[in-house]
């Protein structure tokens, strides 16, 4: 099945840093990749997607780029501010056991912006 | 709003209590899921529903009981639960396509927060 490895934090970083966080997968084809993002005390929130090799999903300041030669979908932000601070997970769809529909989640990265 | 409404939002109870937790999505969607999400763990998939049957139940014990009466509605029935059950449980929905191809991503609730004393 798919499955997805995450890069772990936490990670802190002052407000206007640049962010990255590494994300790499391993699927069958080339399935749609995501990033979601969970706000504390809520659920989470698609942030990003990409369709297909070589797309770039973007949204509120952050990118991600579709990289099938190193398998990878790591997210990135030019400058961060304090209202980012969240948990990041990568993730994709068919897990194992096939379930076309399922997404796998990678562990989750929690960032913290400081003013 | 999330168009996926969970309540309640907070929830304490005692090993010997029966509750349960309700899910409503407002998009249309024809697949469910409940997810649980623990401190320092990976998000564990529970149960999903496509076409108000379940097509998945991730080996969770059996204290914990889903219900699908429709495409909008999903409840979590819990029962003689341990403390180790206590989580963040998550209900999100999708658009679930046939024939192998990719549904929708999941719409997310803001989940309930579940504390077993």
């Amino acid at each position: 099945g798919n499955s997805v490895t995450q890069m772990e934090g936490p990670v802190t970083l002052s407000e206007e840093a640049f962010l990255t966080i590494n994300c790499t997968y391993t699927a069958t084809g080339y399935p749609s990749l995501f990033w979601y993002v969970q706000y504390p005390g809520e659920g989470l929130q698609l942030l990003l997607k990409a369709t297909k090799a070589d797309d770039k999903g973007s949204n509120k300041g952050f990118e991600a780029t579709y990289r099938k030669e190193t398998t990878s979908f790591h997210l990135e932000k030019g400058s961060v501010q304090v209202s980012d601070s969240a948990v990041y997970f990568c993730a994709l769809p068919g897990g194992s056991g096939g379930s076309n529909y399922k997404l796998t989640f990678g562990k989750g990265t929690l960032l913290t912006v400081n003013p | 709003e999330t168009g996926v409404t969970q309540t309640p939002r907070h929830l304490v109870m005692g090993m010997t209590n029966k509750k349960s937790l309700k899910c409503e999505q407002h998009l249309g969607h024809n697949a469910m899921y409940w997810y649980k999400q623990s401190a320092k763990k990976p998000l564990e998939l529970m149960f999903v529903y496509s076409l108000e049957e379940r097509v998945e139940n991730n080996s969770v014990p059996s204290r914990f009981s889903p219900e699908c009466p429709n495409s909008s509605h999903l409840f979590l029935h819990l029962h003689t639960l341990q403390p180790e059950d206590s989580a963040l449980y998550l209900c999100a929905s999708s658009q679930d396509s046939s024939q192998g191809e990719e549904g929708s991503p999941l719409h997310f609730g803001n989940g309930t927060r579940l504390t077993v004393t």
